[in-house]
């Protein structure tokens, strides 16, 4: 089954633990991207990867880091977590821009 | 930038009814995808209905049409005879040149029997 999986759907940790959230694609998808969904401010774009070893920033990067070292996996990194990155988060890939959007299950974080 | 606005936070519905979702946009690129996404309770986002700026026709997908007013930029989201599955939450997002979508707040719509 086609499909992105992002492990954890909860975490809770503490400010200044450092945490990754897993994502992994099964498709072979070039394009793969985060997103953060916050009440009343839909999702925006963290962070994103046209390819291996290549990543870019998108619209709120801050506090946030990721690799992508394999095709498949797209890992996001939180090295000093914060309480405003208490967030529901979302991995999605798609084959390229325009076309159909994967999204992973979402990551419910809270951050105390 | 661009920008993706709609203006409806919460609609509520019965059943079998029909219901439009608003959405509109701001951009300067003339070729784009317009997507609309829905998000259930699981919390899944779920592809309801893509469109090209290229194309003039409005896409379908069974109980699911859009208004794709390119010149007003507006994408209006129509459910025909709604069923209790529709309630979620409702996302319109714009994909340009950008390597990103651009959402907007969302509609949080509920079908009551």
């Amino acid at each position: 089954e086609a499909q992105v999986t992002q492990n954890p759907r909860y975490l809770i940790t503490v400010t200044g633990k450092k945490l990754t959230v897993t994502c992994s694609q099964n498709m072979n998808h070039e394009y793969m991207s985060w997103y953060r969904q916050d009440p009343g401010l839909g999702l925006r774009q963290i962070y994103y990867s046209m390819n291996v070893e290549v990543t870019d920033k998108g619209d709120v990067p801050e506090g946030y880091k990721v690799s992508r070292k394999e095709k498949r996996n797209f890992p996001l990194i939180l090295e000093s977590p914060s309480p405003n990155q208490t967030s529901l988060y979302f991995c999605a890939s798609s084959l390229s821009l325009g076309k159909r959007y994967t999204f992973g299950s979402g990551t419910r974080l809270t951050v105390v | 930038a661009q920008t993706v606005t709609q203006s409806q936070p919460e609609m509520s519905v019965q059943e079998a009814e029909t219901v439009t979702l608003s959405c509109t946009y701001d951009t300067s690129e003339s070729n784009y995808y317009l997507f609309w996404y829905k998000q259930p309770p699981s919390r899944q986002m779920i592809l309801v209905i893509r469109q090209e700026a290229y194309k003039q026709q409005n896409a379908t997908e069974n109980r699911f049409s859009v208004n794709f007013q390119k010149a007003a930029k507006s994408f209006s989201l129509k459910i025909s005879d709604s069923q209790l599955g529709d309630t979620a939450m409702y996302f319109c997002a714009f994909g340009g040149g950008a390597q990103k979508l651009v959402f907007g707040q969302g509609t949080r719509l509920t079908i009551n029997p």
